[in-house]
């Protein structure tokens, strides 16, 4: 039982560059979700998803993009890295209701923008 | 909407002591309450959680959680810590039939120390 995977799970970058970061989950739990960690301000929402093709903006949305034209891919894409884009991001899926809303995790990707 | 105070940032112990890590929410209707663990460098793990039925919650390393509905509070218990359970630790909670999207704590650092 694979659960979620992210990858790279380690990166650096420059910034202005495009970075993706791959989210697959093998449970398939229609709702996924992005969130970053940074010291001091917890986990945020950046982008979640109730299915293939529904996305919507979460808590700090501004220079990310996703699409999930299948169920068990949430790709992260960062248009032009900034240094502030600095942080470890967390992929999570969840089946929904039935379990209570229950997330799970993935091991997370930390990125480096430099 | 829900909310999520987490009342201590910071927790030291002694190793074998007992331990609590409190947790208050805040939601006008019946609410699904998580406790997720965070090792270093890695992803957030489910402790616990409760749904329904009996408030006294078991999970996962030793851990318990009650649930308490007059006091809005889920705070988390062992009675005797090992230095492996050193950890970042976040409350959750998710509305009844609401939003699938759960809100977390800020998170309680649990330092063990020998």
């Amino acid at each position: 039982d694979a659960g979620i995977t992210q990858s790279p799970r380690y990166k650096i970058t420059e910034t202005g560059r495009q970075v993706t970061l791959m989210c697959h989950q093998t449970w398939s739990h229609s709702y996924m979700f992005w969130y970053r960690q940074d010291l001091g301000h917890g986990l945020r929402l950046i982008y979640y998803s109730a299915a293939a093709d529904i996305t919507d903006k979460g808590e700090v949305p501004d220079g990310y993009v996703v699409s999930r034209s299948k169920t068990e891919n949430f790709p992260l894409t960062l248009e032009s890295a900034t240094r502030s884009q600095t942080s470890v991001y967390f992929c999570a899926s969840s089946p929904g209701r039935n379990s209570g809303n229950t997330i799970y995790f993935g091991e997370g990707s930390w990125l480096t923008v430099v | 909407a829900q909310s999520v105070t987490q009342l201590d940032s910071q927790v030291p112990v002694f190793e074998e002591a007992p331990v609590e890590l409190r947790c208050n929410y805040s939601s006008s209707v019946s609410v699904y309450l998580f406790w997720y663990v965070q090792y270093p460098n890695q992803g957030l793990q489910l402790l616990l959680k409760y749904l329904s039925g009996s408030t006294l919650v078991k999970g996962i390393n030793g851990f318990e959680a009650e649930f308490n509905k007059s006091q809005t509070s889920f705070h988390l218990r062992k009675p005797s810590v090992h230095i492996s359970d050193t950890a970042e630790y976040f409350c959750a909670v998710s509305r009844e039939g609401g939003s699938y999207i759960p809100t977390f704590g800020r998170g309680t650092s649990l330092i063990v120390h020998p």
